[in-house]
């Protein structure tokens, strides 16, 4: 499985926008890239996916770099609420199964 | 969005005993159900993919015979953790997978998770 690589923890103000990274070097043509994210006690929570193209719904938008080495997961105005741990995760073509990573533990101040 | 429901949300059990973990879906069909185990302060490990009708497949180095999964229906999968022991004590979470028709697109909807303490 294409692994991803992430900051351990970032910091936001609330109301700002957040811009959160993810490397995966080693993806191929048919993996899709999800974001999850998880508050404290709770299962994991859908946040957004895509294969090549840039996305957007109503929780994010995700920016998917040309040679798809890297993506950002792009929070258009933090709240405390989305205080979480983001993950960001490879799912191959092939596979339906979802590998979680580390992620990156975003912190939001009022 | 699709609901993925877990039951009980946490349990406490002595060493030695089994305990019965529920995931159903509550307002869609789920051919295929993961689950996972979560340790304080770590990552989901995927332990198994449960196929409706079928076997469930087993990740490297988890017991199948000591997490028993059962896939009878479309809207159940249940994680049966056998003899527990207190190693076992972990937040236990599932999730169904989703097909998102007309946008060729599938992900997974999970669990609340349940809390599991052997003692």
């Amino acid at each position: 499985d294409a692994k991803t690589t992430q900051p351990n923890s970032m910091e936001s103000n609330e109301e700002e926008p957040v811009h959160l990274p993810c490397n995966h070097s080693t993806i191929s043509g048919t993996d899709y890239i999800h974001w999850y994210r998880q508050l404290p006690s709770q299962g994991p929570e859908y946040v957004i996916h895509g294969l090549t193209s840039n996305v957007n719904n109503r929780m994010a938008s995700l920016a998917i770099a040309e040679d798809r080495k890297s993506s950002t997961l792009i929070l258009h105005r933090a709240t405390l609420r989305d205080a979480a741990v983001y993950y960001c995760i490879l799912r191959g073509g092939a596979t339906n199964k979802l590998i979680f990573g580390t992620g990156t533990l975003l912190a939001v101040q009022p | 969005g699709a609901v993925v429901s877990q039951h009980p949300s946490r349990v406490i059990c002595k060493s030695g005993t089994s305990v019965k973990i529920e995931c159903r879906s509550l307002d869609f069909q789920a051919t295929t159900m993961f689950w996972y185990r979560q340790f304080p302060k770590q990552s989901l490990m995927l332990m198994a993919t449960s196929n409706e009708g079928s076997k469930a497949t087993y990740e490297q180095g988890v017991e199948k015979d000591k997490f028993l999964i059962n896939h009878a229906s479309l809207t159940l999968s249940t994680l049966t953790v056998t003899s527990a022991h207190p190693e076992d004590s972990s937040f236990y979470i599932c999730s169904a997978r989703v097909i998102l028709w007309g946008q060729g697109k599938e992900t997974q909807y999970f669990g609340p998770g349940t809390r599991l303490l052997v003692l």
